[in-house]
C-alpha cells in the first residue's frame, strides 16, 4: 500500500511556542491531505482538509489562526500549532488521499505525531 | 456522525479466525464500506473496502450482505499483532472525508 510519513514522531515543547509537523506522501502524489487529532481513548477527529496550492478548509470549532496548514507541493503538507498550550497536547495524524480508479478513493494515514505541551 | 454500529470489544484466540461485524442499515447505493485498524499509538492502517461484492486481499476478507445493511471483516488466522481498534466506515461518495466512530477493540489472546 501507499506510504505516508510524519515528522517528528513526537515532540515536547514549552507553552507559548510553535510546533511544525510535516506530512509526506512517499510514493504517490496527493492533491488532498487531511489532518486529524486524537485525544486519549477517543476516536480520530478531523481538523482540516489541506488542498495543494489553495487554502485549507477547517472543521467547525478548529481555529485556523492557531493551526496553520500549508500544502505547498503534491507530496508535502505541514501543520503548525502556534502558541501551543497544554490543552493542545494530543496525537496528531495526517492522511493523504490516493486518487484511485473504479469510482472511489482511499486515504492512507501517517504514523502520527504525539505533541506534549508543558 | 458515524453511520455504522460496531461492538465495543471482542476477543479472539490466536490462530483462529476473527469475525468483526458492522451494521450500516442506512447505507445508500453509492456508498462504500471501508475498514481500517489502529494499533496503539499508531496511525490508522487501511485494510480493505467494498461496494457490494465480497472482497479479499492479503490482509482480510470483507463479506457484505446482499441487502448491504451489514458486513463482516474476517481475519482468517489472527495473530497477537492483530490486536487493535477496527473501524468500519461508510462513505457517501468519492472524495468525502472519513468519519471515524469508536470502532471495535479486538484483543487477540494467546
Amino acid at each position: 500500500g501507499a506510504v505516508v510519513s510524519q515528522h517528528p514522531s513526537w515532540v515536547i515543547c514549552k507553552s507559548g511556542t510553535s510546533v511544525k509537523i510535516e506530512c509526506r506522501s512517499l510514493d504517490f502524489q496527493a492533491t488532498t491531505m487531511f489532518w486529524y487529532r486524537q485525544f486519549p481513548k477517543q476516536s480520530l477527529m478531523l481538523m482540516a482538509t489541506s488542498n495543494e496550492g489553495s487554502k485549507a478548509t477547517y472543521e467547525q470549532g478548529v481555529e485556523k489562526d492557531k493551526f496553520l496548514i500549508n500544502h505547498a507541493s503534491l507530496t508535502l503538507s505541514t501543520l503548525t500549532v502556534t502558541s501551543a498550550h497544554p490543552e493542545d497536547s494530543s496525537f496528531y495524524i495526517c492522511s493523504a488521499r490516493d486518487d484511485g480508479t473504479g469510482g472511489t478513493d482511499t486515504q492512507y494515514f501517517g504514523p502520527g505525531t504525539r505533541l506534549t505541551v508543558l | 456522525d458515524a453511520k455504522t454500529t460496531q461492538p465495543t470489544s471482542m476477543d479472539c484466540a490466536e490462530g483462529r479466525a476473527a469475525n468483526l461485524p458492522c451494521n450500516h442499515s442506512t447505507i445508500s447505493g453509492n456508498e462504500y464500506v471501508y475498514w481500517y485498524r489502529q494499533i496503539h499509538s499508531q496511525g490508522p492502517q487501511y485494510i480493505i473496502h467494498g461496494l457490494k461484492n465480497n472482497e479479499t486481499n492479503e490482509m482480510a476478507s470483507l463479506i457484505i450482505t446482499e441487502d448491504r445493511k451489514s458486513s463482516t471483516l474476517i481475519l482468517p488466522h489472527a495473530t497477537l499483532r492483530d490486536t487493535a481498534v477496527y473501524y468500519c466506515i461508510v462513505r457517501l461518495f468519492y472524495g468525502q472525508n472519513f468519519v471515524f466512530g469508536p470502532g471495535t477493540r479486538l484483543s487477540v489472546l494467546p
